[in-house]
């Protein structure tokens, strides 16, 4: 599974829109970019998966260009409760279950 | 109504003893796993089990022995503890199990320390 690098600490405030983006160099055809939020004291939680283009549901949106090397979660309007640790993750289609989690991304929301 | 649960939520034990995590899911989940966090907060998968069957085995001590009495129950045992087993531990499920695309559920996590 390719590996993900993304932003150790991000920074934001109340009702800004925050774009956290990952790089996945080594993605394979049948692999998807998956996004997972953790908040102190508390399981992963799964936000957002995508294959290519552009994925939106309730909590965030999801960019993945053309060549899928990288790809872009937005939350929009953030507030204090959306201060969590956000993982990318890169995960086999039909392959194995495995998640494989990096260092992920803490993002902090200020008032 | 707890979808993923997991008891107890903390467990404070001297090295060399033998403990138990125990975790059920009432989600009709075909697959469950064990991830521990450690302090660094990075989280590693070490076991996944579909149907009371094991899938995923991944580098961990023989101490560490997951047992599945049916398919909604995933249970940890571990014996003789060691100081570097303190960490959280986290159970999860999933519908499916086969493909790396099905979303996980976690449980609130176990946090561990051996003394």
């Amino acid at each position: 599974l390719a590996k993900t690098t993304q932003p150790i600490s991000m920074d934001s405030y109340e009702g800004q829109e925050v774009n956290i983006t990952c790089s996945h160099n080594n993605i394979a055809t049948n692999d998807y970019i998956t996004w997972y939020q953790q908040f102190p004291s508390q399981g992963p939680r799964f936000i957002i998966q995508g294959y290519k283009t552009k994925v939106t549901n309730e909590v965030a949106s999801l960019f993945i260009p053309a060549d899928r090397k990288s790809s872009t979660l937005s939350l929009p309007r953030v507030s204090l409760s959306d201060t969590a640790v956000y993982y990318c993750l890169v995960v086999a289609g039909g392959a194995t279950n495995k998640l494989i989690f990096g260092t992920g991304t803490l993002l902090a929301v200020q008032p | 109504d707890t979808a993923v649960s997991q008891t107890p939520k903390y467990l404070v034990t001297q090295m060399g003893n033998d403990k138990s995590i125990k975790c059920e899911q009432n989600l009709g989940h075909d697959t469950m796993y064990w991830y521990k966090q450690d302090s660094k907060k990075f989280l590693k998968i070490m076991f996944s089990y579909n149907n009371k069957e094991l899938i995923i085995n991944e580098t961990v001590p023989n101490r560490f022995s997951p047992k599945s009495p049916d398919k909604a129950h995933l249970n940890l045992h571990i014996n003789s503890l060691e100081l570097g087993d303190s960490a959280v531990y986290f159970c999860a499920s999933s519908q499916g199990g086969t493909s790396g695309t099905d979303t996980q559920y976690f449980g609130p996590g176990t946090r561990l320390t051996v003394l």
